[in-house]
């Protein structure tokens, strides 16, 4: 079966310092991997797509991917307190036309 | 951009009774998605949809569920009869081709009571 686990579960960082998050996958056979932002109890925010090994950049958000290492990441710029969020990692596989959801990290960004 | 409109945002419905969740989808999009959601926990997908049939559910779609797409109107979740753990936010999303950005609405929340 097919998983996508996220690390950490929450994240409190400092208004303007790095915020650094994790999801790994479970095989080699994804494809595409996003990551989206969620405030609490609406909907979903893409924040950047990415879909080969390296780096994509969208605004203050960074995706980092490494396929060998079953490995994405997000990194964000300057982080406000309006980043405060649960950040959800997704991943799809080859022959299935569908997203499996990482269960998320809660981040706190504090004045 | 391309907006994936869920109606109602919320609704309220007594256990035992049928809802109907309706979904009004990306205008060219031909890939539709259900994904529910119970508070604090994680976005698990239902089901899948295209050209009329569904292509993949899990086994959270259970018996008492179905969805539709008549005629290209609204994409729809059934749910008949609803039991209290189906209480969740049910996120519907379209994509235009098996692997491309899927678009999310934003939900609706679904209490049964």
């Amino acid at each position: 079966q097919q998983k996508v686990q996220q690390s950490p579960e929450s994240l409190t960082v400092s208004e303007g310092a790095m915020a650094s998050l994790n999801c790994t996958f479970s095989d080699g056979t994804s494809n595409n991997f996003r990551w989206y932002r969620q405030h609490s109890a609406k909907g979903l925010e893409v924040l950047v797509s990415i879909f080969s090994d390296g780096e994509k950049e969208e605004g203050r958000f960074t995706a980092h991917l490494n396929r060998a290492n079953l490995h994405v990441s997000l990194h964000i710029r300057e982080p406000q307190p309006s980043d405060s969020a649960v950040y959800l990692c997704a991943v799809s596989f080859t022959g299935n036309y569908k997203y499996v959801f990482g269960a998320g990290t809660r981040l706190k960004v504090i004045a | 951009g391309p907006k994936v409109l869920q109606i109602p945002s919320h609704q309220i419905i007594d256990m035992g009774q049928m809802v109907t969740l309706n979904c009004d989808p990306v205008s060219n999009h031909l890939y539709f998605y259900w994904y529910k959601q119970i508070l604090g926990q994680q976005m698990e997908f239902l089901v899948n949809f295209y050209n009329g049939k569904v292509m993949e559910k899990s086994k959270l779609f259970k018996d008492q569920f179905s969805v539709e797409r008549p005629d290209g109107s609204y994409f729809t979740l059934k749910i008949q009869p609803t039991a209290l753990e189906d209480s969740a936010v049910y996120f519907c999303a379209s994509s235009l081709a098996g692997g491309a950005e899927v678009f999310f609405g934003k939900g609706t929340r679904l209490t049964v009571v």
